[in-house]
């Protein structure tokens, strides 16, 4: 079975930090990943995506993240963050099968 | 707005009553899904439709009983239920998994806060 693993539950920052959230998947085919945010009281909202192509993906608001196939990771990089970057951010993994599998979400507070 | 809308957006609802939850997308897709989000538990798949087509069911209690009547609208039906499954609950939608093309991005609407007294 699938699984998704992120390392951090909370993570505390002060603005203009560099940020990276662990994401490691299980999964022996082919898989899509996705990075989603849900800022407070708003809904999950997909921040960046890979399929295929270059590993080095880009998303909105500054965020990328990098595939790396053999270490099955998925982490979420910004270099420098701001206090609107405060939210839980989840990492999903899709099969071709379209099973979806998330993990448990990280908390971001950025301390202004 | 995300494209999927959720109704109602709170409800507070006793252990013997029944009540629907109600989703609904404009965006085209054939897959809707019903997710749980509890308070320090990861985000939980509980129901999958592909093209009005049950294809998934992650062991949910029967207590849950889903219906998509067509491709655009998914209702989630509530009865007799306990304090334990008080969370959000969480609507999506996407391209049908396995679609030539398809990207199986999910849309997720605002989700119903679900109290059980």
């Amino acid at each position: 079975a699938q699984s998704v693993s992120q390392h951090n539950h909370h993570v505390i920052l002060s603005e203009a930090a560099s940020l990276e959230l662990g994401c490691n998947y299980s999964y022996g085919g082919t898989v899509n990943l996705f990075w989603y945010v849900q800022y407070p009281g708003q809904h999950l909202q997909l921040l960046l995506k890979y399929f295929s192509g270059d590993p080095l993906v880009k998303g909105i608001k500054g965020f990328e993240a990098e595939f790396i196939k053999s270490k099955f990771s998925f982490n979420l990089r910004k270099p420098s963050v701001q206090w609107s970057d405060t939210a839980e951010y989840f990492c999903a993994v899709n099969t071709n099968a379209g099973k979806s599998t998330f993990g448990d979400g990280t908390t971001l507070t950025v301390k202004p | 707005e995300t494209g999927v809308t959720q109704t109602p957006r709170h409800l507070v609802m006793g252990m013997t009553n029944k009540k629907s939850l109600k989703c609904e997308q404009h965006l085209g897709h054939n897959a809707m899904y019903w997710y749980k989000q509890s308070a320090k538990k990861p985000l939980e798949l509980m129901f999958v439709y592909n093209f009005k087509e049950q294809t998934e069911n992650n062991s949910v209690p029967s207590r849950f009983s889903p219906e998509c009547p067509n491709s655009s609208h998914l209702f989630l039906h509530l009865h007799t239920l306990q304090p334990e499954d008080s969370a959000l609950y969480l609507c999506a939608s996407s391209q049908s998994p396995g679609q030539e093309g398809s990207h199986t991005e999910a849309f997720f609407g605002q989700g119903t806060r679900l109290t059980v007294v």
